[in-house]
């Protein structure tokens, strides 16, 4: 059980177009998901989370109009990053959150972006 | 800043030895710890929530414990096998403000056959 599914594992873009990711829980609802970013040879870094039906809370330094969270249903969300530039090039990952406050993610297997 | 320290960041183990690497996280208003373990190519996997000062967990071979009031945790896997290698996250639960997680780096943890 608790299986988080993430598409696609890898994308290659020119700079200036968008990419969408899909973050999809696939054996239990999940009313709050979250977005991590992660840096060769660094933590993973929580981006935004993600509550269905509201706007997601960003983390401080991470611009909302660039990358862009829609969490519509109890089982999906998806991250847009807006006209992708090279520097936009990391690993992206979702997870969503189990039952209960500070309860276990469970993560996707993640985004590779690469952005010409 | 938070700061949640793993050490060390890499360690190679000969298959069949035991090895504990450690999470460091502030002491203060400490609400969970988590455990991820983290294979190539996979979603990480979740080990433990620790909560209680004192807590000792375990999963088969691989046990954690939990000192909340120096602010430090530790990961034992007992009889290293091959399948054991892997990125180990811990993860310092924030309930002030926004509840999120706060990783660590990761120790990298390989077994040698």
């Amino acid at each position: 059980g608790a299986v988080v599914s993430q598409h696609p594992s890898r994308v290659i873009c020119k700079s200036g177009t968008s990419v969408k990711i899909e973050c999809r829980s696939l054996d239990f609802q999940a009313t709050t998901m979250f977005w991590y970013r992660q840096f060769p040879k660094q933590s993973l870094m929580l981006m935004a989370t993600s509550n269905e039906g509201s706007k997601a809370t960003y983390e401080q330094g991470v611009e909302k109009d660039k990358f862009l969270i829609n969490h519509a249903s109890l089982t999906l969300s998806t991250l847009t990053v807006t006209s992708a530039h090279p520097e936009d090039s990391s690993f992206y990952i979702c997870s969503a959150e189990g039952q209960g406050q500070g309860e276990t993610q469970y993560f996707g297997p993640g985004t590779r972006l690469l952005v010409l | 800043i938070l700061n949640v320290e793993q050490s060390p960041q890499s360690l190679h183990v000969q298959e069949g030895d035991s090895t504990n690497f450690t999470c460091s996280f502030p002491s203060s208003n400490f609400y969970a710890l988590h455990w991820y373990r983290w294979e190539t190519a996979k979603s990480p996997e979740a080990l433990f929530v620790m909560t209680l000062n004192g807590d000792e967990k375990k999963k088969g071979r691989i046990s954690a414990t939990l000192n909340t009031k120096e602010g430090y945790s530790y990961l034992y896997i007992k009889g290293s096998q091959p399948e054991d290698s892997a990125t180990y996250l811990c993860a310092y639960y924030i309930i002030q403000g926004a509840q999120k997680l706060v990783f660590g780096q990761g120790t990298r943890l390989t077994i040698n056959p």
